[in-house]
């Protein structure tokens, strides 16, 4: 089975210009959480989607992040236009309905290097 | 504020020793605590939990330990194997399957 993928797992793009990040979870898992670890510190919190609706977003930023989940599947998070302090390793993991505890399963993550 | 904290940014021991790693948290609605592994340029993943109304939880080489009372738990990994030098992330569960996160630890076991 599958596990989590994210893609790119590296991206290299100028300030002011536009990345889209892309998370495919696991086949069924209902959640899906976005997390960044900047700088190599602590991993934190983004937002929180089950199926297509966002249960959580206090951890973003700024209005220059925007995450979508369409249709419960795949989501995608948007930084427009990104800034030098975007930097960093996002990772996307996912994890069954609620309800039922099962730890969360995490992608390899995608590097993000604002320049 | 950080709410989960790992003091320890890296710890190095000797192959076949007990490795300890420590974490401290300050929420106590958390109900769930996980250790979570890392290689370099990969995701974290999962290694051993514990719910927060146990105190111990072993399994295999690993055993995790929670003190409610000190808001404290910890990973012993025994007897270590050079193949455990990774990060290890301490992460505790709030509301809505929300994971929060301490700093990590560097473990280095040396053959």
């Amino acid at each position: 089975e599958a596990g989590v993928t994210q893609f790119p797992s590296h991206s290299v793009i100028e300030k002011g210009q536009t990345v889209t990040l892309r998370c495919d979870p696991i086949s069924g898992h209902d959640n899906l959480y976005w997390y960044r670890r900047v700088m190599g510190k602590e991993i934190k919190f983004l937002l929180h989607f089950v199926k297509e609706s966002k249960q959580d977003e206090s951890g973003m930023p700024n209005n220059r992040f925007l995450a979508e989940r369409t249709g419960g599947t795949y989501s995608t998070l948007k930084v427009q236009p990104a800034e030098l302090e975007d930097s960093g390793v996002y990772f996307c993991a996912s994890s069954q309905p609620s309800g039922s505890w099962a730890e969360a399963f995490f992608g390899q993550g995608t590097r993000l290097t604002v320049v | 504020d950080q709410q989960v904290k790992q003091n320890s940014p890296s710890l190095s021991v000797q192959e076949g020793r007990i490795s300890i790693l420590n974490c401290d948290y300050t929420n106590s609605m958390f109900d769930y605590f996980l250790w979570y592994k890392k290689y370099p340029a990969e995701g974290p993943t999962f290694l051993i939990s514990i719910s927060s109304i146990k105190d111990k939880n072993e399994d295999g080489r690993f055993t995790v330990f929670l003190n409610k009372s000190a808001k404290h738990l910890s990973l012993h990994i025994v007897p270590s194997q050079p193949g455990d030098s990774a990060v290890y992330f301490c992460a505790a569960r709030g509301p809505g399957n929300m994971l929060t996160f301490g700093g990590g630890t560097r473990l280095m076991v040396k053959p």
